[in-house]
């Protein structure tokens, strides 16, 4: 039963200390995605791969943030110095598509998210 | 700002009503998904629509997307508790086929 993992499911943290969460995306999946989840502004896409390579990552902050893929098991994402306003579920998502974008059916599947709280 | 617009935003009802949530776009996508997300877990894919007009139904779940592929509606017949969670639609785009999460409505069957 192929899933996408994450870890830590749960992370409680001081303002300034560094937080990393990882994700295992489905094996041969080609696409990784990662989403921050608040109740004001829902789920919102932080930064997304393709074969490993970062397409976009305008939506995270970029003085604080970073998003890599060190090896196609895994996608990481780094919060350095960490702030109460980062408080939220992130989510990694990985999918498959092929050279001219997919089918348009296309799925990401989610993982069970990290929930991060920064005091 | 939000390109996508569900409403309601809460919806409690009875087991065995019927019910439809909205999502309105200010853009074109390629298609359209919904999903649903239970407490403590990842979204889940229900649907894809693709063609203007299209409907899909999925047992008591249909779906619509509207003619000019700007927005979708979610009926479900005869609700059940089993149905309560946080329904999402999402507008799909690019090469990588990134999504543009909508606002959501959480969904309350009650027995």
């Amino acid at each position: 039963d192929a899933r996408v993992t994450q870890t830590p499911r749960h992370k409680v943290t001081e303002m300034g200390q560094e937080v990393t969460m990882r994700c295992q995306p489905i094996l041969g999946h080609n696409t990784v995605f990662w989403y921050r989840q608040t109740m004001m502004q829902g789920l919102e896409l932080l930064a997304y791969f393709r074969n490993r390579a970062p397409l976009d990552d305008s939506g995270m902050p970029k003085d604080r943030f970073s998003a890599e893929m060190p090896d196609a098991t895994l996608a990481t994402l780094k919060i350095q110095p960490s702030e109460p306003r980062d408080s939220a579920v992130y989510f990694c998502a990985s999918g498959l598509v092929g050279l001219a974008g997919g089918p348009l059916t296309y799925e990401q599947y989610f993982g069970p998210g990290t929930r991060l709280t920064v005091t | 700002t939000q390109l996508l617009e569900q409403s309601p935003q809460f919806l409690s009802i009875q087991e065995g009503e019927n019910l439809t949530v909205y999502c309105n776009s200010s853009s074109v996508f390629s298609s359209l998904q919904w999903y649903r997300q239970e407490p403590g877990e990842g979204p889940v894919l229900l649907v894809t629509v693709v063609t203007g007009g299209e409907v899909k139904k999925l047992k008591r779940l249909t779906f619509q997307f509207g003619d000019a592929r700007k927005d979708s509606s979610l009926h479900i017949t005869a609700a059940q508790t089993g149905d309560t969670g946080l329904y999402l639609c999402a507008g799909v785009k690019g090469s990588a086929r990134q999504l543009t999460f909508g606002s959501g409505t959480q969904l309350t069957v009650l027995p």
